[in-house]
């Protein structure tokens, strides 16, 4: 079975820094990718889409590179908001139908 | 806009007590969807996905089954639960290809 890997942390980190979590997918034929947001006890939240090289969103950039196979979450300007599960998604096209395997989580505790 | 509800938030069930699980999809037509399991402090299990009504796809031999009776309903269920099915439980549906996941709210299963 393909895998993505992620640190699962936890990231400690104060309010305003900036963090960066990688996550690497040993599927070479991965299509998209995503990231999620998944709160305690809570439901997984598309966070964003990365189908090419990489994707801007407010104080959330991710980038993909497709030779070292790797996506990263990069925060700015970190809120106690933020704190919470960040989950990798790989996405690949299989005879079977649409195959979407997920990282174990990478945990950010944002501290005052 | 589209909307996916699933029941019951939380159940406690005892060992050897049958499961029903439902998730409904609304405002799109021939999704995909999926059931995933998340046990506590785990990565997302791929348990089932279907492409349509009818069409179940098992990713995780046990004592658990799906079932897509409408094209935007799809239950899980189990005739005998074991300790091990304890869990949250989790319904996503796509449209297309390549396209993110949505997640339902999720249904905490514990099982005495």
């Amino acid at each position: 079975r393909k895998e993505v890997e992620q640190d699962p942390g936890p990231f400690n980190v104060p309010e305003g820094a900036t963090v960066a979590f990688n996550c690497t997918y040993s599927n070479s034929a991965s299509q998209s990718f995503f990231w999620y947001r998944q709160d305690c006890r809570k439901e997984p939240k598309l966070l964003m889409s990365v189908y090419s090289s990489g994707n801007e969103d407010g104080r959330f950039t991710a980038q993909l590179n497709r030779a070292s196979q790797y996506i990263s979450l990069l925060i700015r300007d970190s809120k106690l908001s933020d704190s919470a599960t960040y989950l990798c998604v790989a996405y690949e096209t299989a005879n079977a139908g649409n195959m979407l395997t997920f990282g174990g989580g990478t945990r950010l505790m944002v501290k005052p | 806009s589209q909307t996916i509800h699933q029941w019951p938030a939380t159940l406690v069930q005892p060992v050897g007590s049958p499961l029903s699980l439902e998730c409904t999809v609304e405002g799109t037509s021939n999704p995909n969807l999926y059931w995933y399991r998340q046990a506590a402090g785990r990565g997302l299990q791929l348990l089932f996905y279907s492409v349509g009504i009818g069409q179940i796809s098992s990713e995780v031999p046990q004592n658990l089954s799906a079932s897509r009776p409408q094209d935007r309903q799809f239950i899980l269920s189990s005739k005998k639960l074991l300790l091990s099915d304890s869990g949250f439980y989790l319904c996503a549906w796509s449209v297309l290809n390549s396209s993110p996941l949505h997640f339902g709210n999720g249904t905490r299963l514990t099982v005495t």
